[in-house]
């Protein structure tokens, strides 16, 4: 069965270091998404991606993040300067189907866990 | 803006007991409800899910009924397993405020089943 993949599964970095989180969606999927969890809080919705740009993000999502799908196959999530309150868990998600079917499912990975120092 | 709430955790039940989690939503239209699940060191999982008020949703035993007039989503089970162990997510997706089906999560309950 497809299923989304994330790398790496742990992430420690310095305070102020850069950080790309990796993740392979569904191959067919055509929707990718971004969410993270700060521990013991809810999971926030921080960026959509379709047709190779940003579709939707979220207050979360400043200058300091960024997303791109490098290669057809990879969608990464990059932070530029990380700050403590970044450390989180970060999970990708993928969908396929229509736009506007709210229903249809997201596939989500198993999420990196990111340690900011 | 739109919110989930779901009772805090964990909760803790012996085999073969009965589960109710509730989850409570705000919404500004007709929002798509969801149950994910995620088991230890894996990801969420899809593992209900209702698109219009007064559908119930079912899979595994569980099930949980899109209630309009009360904006609630509980999830029930007749008679729990340790492998129902899992942190326990409730979710809306909204098409009046996202296009692109992005979800609204609540914080997530884990449960714990004794054997």
């Amino acid at each position: 069965e497809p299923e989304v993949t994330q790398t790496p599964s742990h992430q420690v970095t310095q305070m102020g270091q850069e950080v790309i989180l990796r993740c392979v969606p569904i191959s067919n999927h055509l929707y990718f998404y971004w969410y993270r969890q700060i521990l013991g809080q809810k999971v926030e919705f921080l960026v959509s991606f379709y047709n190779n740009e940003i579709s939707e993000k979220s207050e979360i999502f400043d200058d300091q993040f960024s997303v791109e799908r490098p290669d057809g196959s990879n969608f990464t999530l990059k932070i530029r300067s990380t700050k403590l309150e970044d450390s989180a868990m970060y999970f990708c998600a993928s969908r396929g189907g229509a736009r506007r079917a709210s229903s249809n499912e997201q596939f989500f990975g198993p999420g990196t866990r990111l340690t900011v120092l | 803006g739109n919110s989930v709430t779901q009772m805090e955790g964990p909760v803790t039940l012996s085999e073969e007991a009965f589960l109710t989690i509730n989850c409570t939503y705000t919404a500004t239209g007709y929002p798509s409800l969801f149950w994910y699940v995620q088991y230890p060191g894996e990801g969420l999982q899809l593992l209900l899910k209702a698109t219009k008020a007064d559908d119930k949703g079912s899979n595994k035993g569980f099930e949980a009924t899109y209630r309009k007039e009360t904006t609630s989503f509980h999830l029930e089970k007749g008679s729990v397993q340790v492998s129902d162990s899992a942190v326990y997510f409730c979710a809306l997706s909204d098409p009046s405020l996202s296009g692109y089906s992005t979800l609204t999560f609540g914080k997530g309950t884990m449960l714990l089943v004794s054997p």
